[in-house]
């Protein structure tokens, strides 16, 4: 079964303080990850994308890593700011040639940074 | 109780006619959020709904396109004269509150021939 888990469900810090969201995915045949950050009443907004072949990429203070072989990901807040709080959404694709094209998401982690 | 749930899973029609996509949202959830995935592509904020009321409409791609939401449950999307373009997977979200974890319903894939 298709399945994308994330953990925390939620998560508190304090500014200026760094954390790190878990993803763990069941997808098959895997395509892409994504995480996407998502703040409240808003669309979600893509962070990073990655294939089966990379294993890290950074956009700022977001940096998201992936093992295929062990089917994990996390993201990687540095230097946290209020800015950051909002809903991180990960979500798997599967391959689209084989069988059609299928996309999981995860629950989110509901990060609240505080002052 | 029991997730998102969007209907018709799949669509196929013809460019030019009109096609109307269903989200029933958890119960008691009521914030709702319609997003379109083309193949390929990252998830595109449409529209969202606060109760019955859509504050923020922006996110239509075009004056073809139209939402509504009734007593605070299930909504519908409308495109009216769909165009290829039009084709993607329409996805529907819920939350308990705008502050609140979204969840996903599983989406509707529009194909425009």
């Amino acid at each position: 079964k298709n399945q994308v888990e994330q953990s925390p469900q939620s998560l508190i810090i304090l500014e200026g303080k760094n954390c790190t969201l878990q993803c763990n995915y069941t997808v098959s045949p895997f395509s892409n990850l994504r995480w996407y950050k998502q703040d409240t009443g808003r669309g979600p907004v893509s962070l990073t994308i990655m294939t089966f072949s990379e294993n890290t990429k950074s956009n700022g203070r977001y940096t998201a890593t992936l093992d295929a072989d062990t089917k994990q990901s996390s993201l990687h807040i540095t230097a946290s700011q209020l800015s950051d709080s909002a809903s991180y959404i990960c979500v798997v694709s599967a391959d689209g040639n084989t069988g059609g094209f299928k996309t999981i998401f995860g629950a989110g982690t509901r990060l609240f940074v505080k002052a | 109780g029991a997730g998102v749930s969007q209907s018709p899973s799949n669509k196929v029609t013809e460019k030019g006619k009109d096609v109307e996509l269903r989200c029933d949202p958890i119960s008691g959830h009521t914030a709702l959020y319609w997003y379109r995935q083309r193949l390929g592509q990252g998830l595109e904020f449409l529209i969202y709904f606060q109760g019955n009321s859509a504050p923020d409409k922006s996110g239509l791609p075009s004056d073809r396109f139209s939402a509504e939401r009734t007593g605070e449950s299930v909504s519908t999307l409308t495109i009216q004269r769909t165009q290829q373009e039009d084709s993607a997977v329409y996805l529907c979200a819920s939350s308990s509150h705008l502050y609140t974890e979204a969840f996903f319903g599983q989406g509707t894939r529009l194909t425009v021939v």
